[in-house]
């Protein structure tokens, strides 16, 4: 597509349940990222996918939280049992080189309640 | 340890100033360096990328400035105005994933 697609672009969940957050990247591009920004915070590393190379997850806050990515397509993180400082902007993007820019996507604003 | 500082955190301008914002970084080894801007709510939008070759590049009003050697890249908006009202990021991207600093938040009054 023309850019990073998020979805869904906000979700409310109860603690303890299970959540999945979707990233379709740009056409091409071969690295994905994903991001956490929490409220009034700066943008926090969770974890980077580059072709078919183990993911780098060191970002990864707890076991709680994993992420997949079939080859150079969608990649989805999912959170387990949710707690409510999980609560955040969770944003993605995508690069098409090692030394190619960055292009974000709108973000999917999670809320657990 | 790759750190990213951003200078000021906070800047509050009239309308039609021009204005600096100032980003450094502790390790040289990078691939590039891009300036972001976020507004509130949303995501993140490129303004500027900035390969470690290059040491500028220009976007209508906007003129951003790499200084590898020193850990230092300048963004510079000419005549500001309302709409450039926002948060504004510096990242450095060494091998991997990007890292940002915490943003200057910028007000432009009419």
């Amino acid at each position: 597509g023309a850019g990073v697609s998020q979805s869904p672009s906000n979700k409310v969940t109860e603690k303890g349940k299970d959540v999945e957050l979707r990233c379709d990247p740009i056409s091409g591009h071969t690295a994905l990222y994903w991001y956490r920004q929490r409220l009034g915070q700066g943008l926090e590393f969770l974890i980077y996918f580059q072709g078919n190379s183990a993911p780098d997850k060191s970002g990864l806050p707890s076991d709680r939280f994993s992420a997949e990515r079939t080859g150079e397509s969608v990649s989805t993180l999912t959170i387990q049992r949710t707690q409510q400082e999980d609560s955040a902007v969770y944003l993605c993007a995508s690069s098409k080189r090692a030394d190619g820019g960055y292009t974000f996507g709108s973000g999917t604003r999670l809320t657990v309640v | 340890k790759q750190e990213v500082t951003q200078i000021p955190a906070a800047l509050s301008v009239p309308e039609g100033e021009n204005l600096v914002l100032n980003c450094s970084f502790t390790d040289s080894a990078i691939y590039n360096l891009q300036w972001f801007r976020q507004d509130p709510g949303k995501g993140l939008t490129s303004l500027l990328l900035i390969q470690s070759s290059q040491r500028e590049q220009t976007s209508g009003r906007l003129n951003a400035s790499l200084d590898k050697s020193s850990g230092r890249s300048t963004l510079y908006i000419a005549a500001s105005q309302p709409g450039d009202s926002a948060t504004y990021l510096c990242a450095v991207r060494p091998l991997g994933n990007l890292i940002f600093g915490k943003g200057t938040k910028l007000s432009v009054k009419p």
